[in-house]
């Protein structure tokens, strides 16, 4: 079974800065696809980003970016020029081309400092 | 454009009864999901459809069961309520292809005392 673990229960970066956000995973198959959810305070699940693993090109949604080393099965979350609204709880989730439900991480809970 | 709807948002339970988590979809997704999150935890699969007519369990099902009779719902029952189902309840749906991200509802707050 395929497992998503989150080294980082909790982050902190100042506004405008870059963070990162840790996630690695354990997997057998060799295509799949990784998920970022942001989950505010309002409790809400938010899509980030995503990335498939066969594309070798990192994705990217304005200020969020990932870092995808498929061979290290890693897949860092970095947030350009940090603002407030930022701040929240990071989970990384891993999906199987069979479609089997995603596999979430515990998650991290970003801190945004003014 | 409603997405996932789930009610009720809130709801006090006392230890013993039972009671509904509804949640319905407008995205004709036949992928429908329920998780629970306890206070500061990750997501927990309970059961998970992949159409109507079909259920599954995921990694925590016991004291749940399901029910997909239509694209559009989804469920949750809770027969005995007990303390350790105390917890947020998200529903949530996708599109039939792997690479599409599941659309959650905002949750519901289940407290049982």
């Amino acid at each position: 079974a395929q497992t998503v673990t989150q080294s980082q229960p909790e982050m902190s970066v100042q506004e405008a800065e870059t963070v990162t956000l840790s996630c690695t995973y354990d997997t057998s198959e060799s295509d799949y696809y990784l998920f970022w959810y942001k989950q505010p305070p309002s409790r809400q699940m938010i899509l980030v980003i995503r990335q498939e693993a066969y594309k070798q090109q990192n994705a990217t949604e304005n200020r969020f970016s990932v870092n995808f080393q498929k061979a290290a099965k890693s897949f860092s979350l970095k947030i350009s020029d940090s603002q407030l609204g930022d701040a929240a709880m990071y989970f990384c989730a891993y999906r199987s081309p069979e479609d089997r439900p995603l596999v979430f991480g515990k998650g991290t809970r970003l801190s945004v400092i003014a | 454009n409603a997405g996932v709807t789930q009610t009720p948002k809130f709801r006090i339970l006392k230890i013993g009864q039972s009671m509904t988590l509804q949640c319905t979809q407008d995205m004709n997704h036949n992928y429908m999901y329920w998780y629970r999150q306890d206070p500061g935890m990750g997501l927990k699969l309970i059961y998970y459809s992949v159409g109507a007519g079909i259920t599954d369990k995921g990694e925590v099902p016991n004291g749940y069961n399901v029910s997909r009779s239509t694209t559009e719902d989804f469920p949750l029952r809770l027969e005995l309520a007990a303390p350790s189902q105390t917890s947020v309840y998200f529903c949530a749906s996708c599109r039939d292809r792997a690479n599409q991200p599941q659309h959650f509802g905002d949750g519901t707050r289940l407290s049982i005392l």
